[in-house]
C-alpha cells in the first residue's frame, strides 16, 4: 500500500534551536517528493523538491535529504524563527502502470517554536 | 499571494442549503484541483481537472459535485452536505507536462472553511 509516514506529529522547540522533521514512505515506483509549509489558515506552499538522483538539497534555513534506497526523508531547520511555526507536509509523486502518477501525503508535523 | 484565489474564505451552511466554492487560477496552468483537508488527517484529493481530462477520488459522495469551465475557473457545487463535511476545502493548480503526469509543484489558494451545522 502506498503511504507516507510523518514523524514527529508535533513537535515544540524553542527559538533560534535546530530541528528535523522525517517523512517514511512505500511509494514505489517513486517520481518525486515535495515538502510544503502550511501556515495557521493558509494554503501549503512548497518549500523544496526532491528527485531520485537528489540527496541534498536547501533553500535558506531549510535543508531536506533523500534516501531513496531507505524510502526516508527529511526536513531539517536550523537557527529556528517564531514564523517557521507551521504545519510541515511531505507529498510523493508515484508512477503508477501507464504512466499515470498520483500524489501521496503525510499527514504533517505541526511545529511550534517559542520564544 | 500564491496566484489562487479561492472564495469564499469561510461559509457556514445548514443540511439543507446549496452553496458554491470557487476557485480563480492567475498563473497559467493546467491542471487544477480541489482537496478536503481535516484536522491531523492527510490532505484527500476529491476532484482533478487536468489538461481537458476529470479524475475524481470516488469515495466523495455525490452531495459534491466540481464544475471547471476553462483552466482557469473551478467550482464545488454543495449540497445537502453533513456535520462531517465540515473541511478546509483548498483548490490548488499545477502546470502538466501531459495528462496524468501530477509532478508539478502545487500552487494552493487560502482555503475554504466549511462548517455544516
Amino acid at each position: 500500500k502506498n503511504q507516507v509516514e510523518q514523524s514527529p506529529q508535533s513537535l515544540i522547540i524553542l527559538e533560534g534551536k535546530n530541528c528535523t522533521l522525517q517523512c517514511n514512505y512505500t511509494v514505489s515506483p517513486f517520481s518525486n517528493l515535495r515538502w510544503y509549509k502550511q501556515d495557521t489558515g493558509r494554503g501549503p506552499v512548497s518549500l523544496t523538491i526532491m528527485t531520485f538522483s537528489e540527496n541534498t538539497k536547501s533553500n535558506g534555513r531549510y535543508t531536506a535529504t533523500l534516501d531513496a534506497d531507505t524510502k526516508q526523508s527529511s526536513l531539517h531547520i536550523t537557527a529556528s524563527q517564531l514564523s517557521d511555526s507551521a504545519s510541515y507536509i511531505c507529498v510523493v509523486s508515484a508512477r503508477f502502470p501507464g504512466g499515470y502518477n498520483k500524489l501521496i501525503f503525510g499527514a504533517g508535523t505541526r511545529l511550534a517554536v517559542h520564544p | 499571494e500564491t496566484g489562487v484565489t479561492q472564495t469564499p474564505r469561510h461559509l457556514v451552511m445548514g443540511m439543507t442549503n446549496k452553496k458554491s466554492l470557487k476557485c480563480e487560477q492567475h498563473l497559467g496552468h493546467n491542471a487544477m484541483y480541489w482537496y478536503k483537508q481535516s484536522a491531523k488527517k492527510p490532505l484527500e484529493l476529491m476532484f482533478v481537472y487536468s489538461l481537458e481530462e476529470r479524475v475524481e477520488n470516488n469515495s466523495v459522495p455525490s452531495r459534491f459535485s466540481p464544475e471547471c469551465p476553462n483552466s482557469s475557473h473551478l467550482f464545488l457545487h454543495l449540497h445537502t452536505l453533513q456535520p462531517e463535511d465540515s473541511a478546509l476545502y483548498l483548490c490548488a493548480s499545477s502546470q502538466e507536462e501531459g495528462r496524468g503526469s501530477y509532478t508539478g509543484e502545487l500552487f494552493f489558494g487560502e482555503g475554504s472553511r466549511l462548517t455544516v451545522l
